[in-house]
């Protein structure tokens, strides 16, 4: 079954950094791009960024309001992927979901996690 | 930037009736990069319909996509009670790298 978890989440004041762990399995992790989407209270989904498989560059790509502060990587050895989140704001209080991109050349994101909550407050 | 916005903000309808969703991108794209996703309260997305047209593994034939270039639709024929959800349409490749519609919510009228 391909599955991704979220772990990490908690309460941070602003300024500060948390990181964000997905932990996949049920897929070849090597080969997948892997992307982390947000959802404010009450709000529509955000896109954060999206890391390619080291086959694909490895690069990662961010939305302009996360440019500079979050980092994407993985451990492909962990099945791993994490967003390191500085200098946070408290427009970043939302719940980050983890997904899996298909394999094909669709894009989509066909698997996610159960999403985990960062609050950003004083 | 490309803008996606879906339209009727909220749709109230009756089960057994069909649903029409719209999502409009202010730029053309490509039909492989259009996807449908719907989301239940404290519940992840899932993934209805990818490639603007194929629906995902599990997702019932009641569902379909149509649509290209700047408007695409999603149709729910015969709406079952765990249809009502929200809805929301995304693209990938145009600058930023996904984005998504700001949603519809499917109400039971």
């Amino acid at each position: 079954e391909v599955q991704v978890v979220e772990s990490g989440g908690g309460l941070v004041k602003p300024g500060g950094s948390l990181r964000l762990s997905c932990a996949a399995s049920g897929f070849n992790f090597n080969y997948a791009w892997m992307t982390w989407v947000r959802q404010a209270p009450g709000k529509g989904l955000e896109w954060v960024g999206t890391i390619k498989s080291k086959g694909g560059g490895g690069t990662s790509h961010y939305a302009a309001p996360v440019e500079g502060r979050f980092t994407i990587s993985r451990d492909d050895s962990r099945n791993t992927v994490y967003l390191q989140m500085n200098t946070l704001k408290t427009e970043d209080t939302a719940v980050y979901y983890c997904s899996k991109v298909r394999s094909d050349s669709c894009y989509s994101l066909e698997c996610w996690g159960q999403g985990a909550l960062v609050t950003v407050s004083s | 930037e490309i803008v996606l916005t879906q339209s009727p903000g909220t749709l109230s309808l009756s089960p057994g009736e069909r649903a029409t969703l719209s999502c409009r991108a202010s730029q053309s794209v490509s039909s492989s990069y259009l996807a449908w996703y719907q989301q239940k309260p404290g519940q992840a997305p899932r993934l209805l319909i990818y490639g603007a047209s194929s629906r995902a593994t599990g997702i019932p034939d009641r569902f379909s996509g149509s649509g290209s270039g700047t408007d695409f639709t999603l149709t729910i024929n015969r709406l079952e009670p765990e249809d009502f959800a929200v809805y929301y349409c995304q693209q990938y490749g145009r600058s930023p790298l996904y984005s998504f519609g700001q949603g519809t919510k499917l109400e039971i009228k």
